[in-house]
């Protein structure tokens, strides 16, 4: 069946360091998307991609970066981590056209 | 500013009876809206879509209504589960500055169905 998997599902790191978060999704869809999930602040995107080489900012894009070499995965990379980024972190994708998002199951990120 | 907006505060039901939340925005003109779950500790997962000349949208137990004068969507679970117990978050297409669309969602309003 195809989906969509994030990895690791937990990590703590400390402040400074350098993270990756994973996401594959095998459904072949053009869009991928990567948000914070925060109390009191509901879902806000950090990072989206509409194809291969292709990137853009979301609302809270500052501390964090992609790149989309391939259909099947878009990394997030935290530059310095800050524990202002301890969140969970979700993936989603949709196909090029439609609307509807597919959401990962989320990794939940402690900054120390 | 933009905003959209879902009530904070839970909403406990005892089961048989109709849930509705409600999801208002300000400043937006979606082409469509949409209704996600989210269970705890897990994504969300996409419910319903509703464009703008929709004025209703059913599935299942399930409805939305969207009233883009009001600039409100009604979501409602009639004969509500305990199954039905999670947090149900609306979310709007907006055009960024990309000249492309996002979803923007609300914070989501946590629902309660009591056996």
């Amino acid at each position: 069946d195809a989906e969509i998997t994030q990895s690791p599902r937990h990590k703590i790191t400390e402040t400074g360091r350098q993270v990756t978060l994973a996401c594959h999704q095998t459904w072949n869809h053009n869009n991928m998307f990567w948000y914070r999930q925060d109390l009191g602040h509901g879902l806000r995107l950090i990072h989206y991609s509409y194809g291969v080489h292709d990137t853009n900012k979301g609302e809270v894009s500052d501390g964090y970066s992609v790149s989309r070499s391939n259909t099947e995965d878009l990394p997030l990379t935290l530059e310095s981590a800050a524990s202002s980024q301890t969140s969970v972190y979700f993936c989603a994708s949709s196909l090029l056209g439609t609307d509807t998002q597919y959401f990962g199951p989320g990794t939940r990120l402690t900054v120390l | 500013s933009q905003k959209i907006e879902q009530n904070s505060e839970a909403l406990n039901i005892q089961e048989g009876k109709t849930a509705t939340l409600t999801c208002n925005y300000t400043n937006y003109s979606p082409a469509y809206l949409q209704w996600y779950r989210q269970d705890p500790g897990r994504g969300p997962v996409f419910l319903l879509l509703i464009r703008e000349n929709e004025k209703e949208k059913r599935k299942e137990r399930l409805k939305v209504t969207f009233d883009t004068t009001l600039k409100q969507s009604l979501f409602h679970i009639t004969a509500s589960q305990p199954a039905d117990s999670a947090t149900y978050l609306c979310a709007l297409d907006i055009l960024t500055i990309y000249g492309n669309n996002r979803l923007a969602f609300g914070k989501g309003n946590q629902v309660v169905v009591i056996p």
